[in-house]
């Protein structure tokens, strides 16, 4: 376990759609990450916050938008869902940006 | 930008030692780490190295040149539950942050 919460970990949801995804870091962390795993496909960064602030941007599409709340959890919300957003996506946390990060198990999104 | 090479797939037979390598080209270089990610599942950390040489963990141990770009990730005593996905992932910073980038990994299969 590695101490990082994701929420839900399965969705099913038809194309067009919108949905939020849910992250509570380890305690202690500042800094939350958003990635996407696609079948067969490597880890994509999308977007990173610290302590509040977006710190840095991945490839992450204009559909889609991420905050991080007071309490340093976190919330990446998917609009106008297509087929091809159906992936796994991951949220991690680290003390700061220069350390290793932990992931949460995921959430898988299937777009039907 | 960042360029992360590793070889897409290995086999290796249980109780041997295998070596995965990862070339890396990128600026601002932090450090690097290798994940171990099985189907489904949340990668999970194995190793950092941020100055050149070798760095032992058990069975696993990783080594880095910086001036080659150049890392490995050794494993011994190979058992089956080491089938799993090796990904190879760079820190840099730069344009204000730390980001970590990963390769898209290697799949290790172990055979009896």
């Amino acid at each position: 376990d590695s101490g990082v919460t994701q929420t839900p970990k399965h969705l099913i949801t038809a194309t067009g759609q919108r949905v939020t995804l849910r992250c509570s870091p380890r305690s202690g962390d500042l800094s939350v990450y958003w990635y996407q795993q696609s079948l067969d496909q490597g880890l994509q960064f999308l977007i990173q916050y610290y302590n509040g602030e977006e710190r840095a941007k991945g490839n992450i599409l204009e559909r889609f938008s991420a905050q991080q709340f007071p309490d340093l959890h976190s919330e990446l919300n998917l609009s106008s869902l297509e087929l091809g957003d159906s992936a796994l996506y991951f949220c991690a946390s680290s003390v700061g940006g220069d350390t290793g990060i932990y992931f949460g198990e995921g959430s898988w999104l299937t777009v039907v | 930008g960042q360029n992360i090479d590793q070889p897409t797939e290995m086999t290796a037979t249980e109780g041997a030692i295998v070596q995965i390598n990862c070339t890396y080209q990128t600026s601002g270089f932090n450090g690097l780490f290798w994940y171990q990610q099985h189907a489904g599942e949340a990668p999970t950390f194995l190793s950092y190295n941020v100055l050149d040489g070798l760095e032992e963990k058990g069975r696993f141990s990783s080594f880095l040149s910086r001036s080659k770009g150049y890392s490995y990730l050794l494993l011994k005593e190979l058992q089956m539950k080491d089938s799993a996905s090796y990904l190879c992932a760079v820190s840099a910073y730069g344009a204000g942050s730390y980001q970590l980038t990963f390769g898209k990994g290697t799949k290790l299969s172990v055979i009896p």
